[in-house]
């Protein structure tokens, strides 16, 4: 049973540059999320989709964007990159159906670490 | 509005012995869950246990227990008998149970080294 798995591990960008990250979510889960951990922090929440629609979306701007597609996989974009964008991006998965009920486990992948010069 | 406190930045502790690591939350949300993750230097996010808020009894998986004491809002993280293996960080979440409500709000997470 494949896990939450990220592509690519690690890449370095020039500032003024866009990025596209992916995640493919754990078998059997609908729900993508996507969280920026910069060093030395706790993960933030920028936004969750679900059925191809962004559902929430955290204290990010528009210069962040995703996209998921029809099974279920994401991608998540970032435009006019700046330095403080150099984060580890985290990408979890859940089902949304079970989403009010307790014990919904949210699963991550190993993260993409971006990095602006 | 949610909120997770760490307050341990960083704990060292012998090989074998317990340790607690601290979590304090507040949230409006009458009703959430609780977790906590392991993160190796490898980046990512481990699933380690849940407490749901209205779960009478405390979680416990394998060598880790969640200590809840929902009156004081605390969550403390238990691991009995520890590895070299556990040294990691590791953050505690939490998230309001409503449908539709995936978001994850974390604390900055306790640096724990275990010492052989």
């Amino acid at each position: 049973d494949a896990g939450v798995t990220q592509s690519p591990t690690h890449l370095i960008k020039t500032r003024g540059q866009q990025v596209t990250l992916r995640c493919s979510p754990k078998s059997g889960h609908d729900t993508v999320s996507w969280y920026q951990q910069a060093l030395g922090q706790g993960p933030q929440f920028i936004f969750q989709y679900y059925e191809e629609e962004e559902r929430q979306r955290g204290n990010f701007p528009d210069r962040f964007s995703g996209h998921q597609f029809p099974n279920y996989s994401s991608e998540l974009n970032v435009n006019a990159l700046l330095l403080g964008d150099s984060a580890l991006y985290l990408c979890a998965s859940s089902q949304f159906r079970d989403s009010h009920f307790s014990g919904n486990t949210i699963y991550f992948g190993e993260g993409s670490w971006l990095t602006v010069v | 509005a949610q909120k997770i406190t760490q307050t341990q930045p960083g704990m060292f502790v012998q090989e074998k012995e317990a340790v607690t690591l601290d979590c304090t939350y507040d949230t409006s949300d009458p009703s959430y869950g609780l977790f906590w993750y392991k993160q190796p230097s490898s980046g990512e996010m481990i699933f380690l246990i849940y407490q749901g808020s209205y779960d009478q009894q405390n979680a416990t998986e394998g060598r880790y227990s969640l200590n809840f004491q929902k009156a004081r809002k605390s969550a403390n993280l238990v691991i009995s008998a520890s590895q070299l293996g556990d040294s990691a960080m590791y953050f505690c979440a939490m998230r309001g149970l409503s449908f539709g409500n995936e978001k994850l709000t974390f604390g900055t997470g306790t640096r724990l080294t275990i010492i052989p």
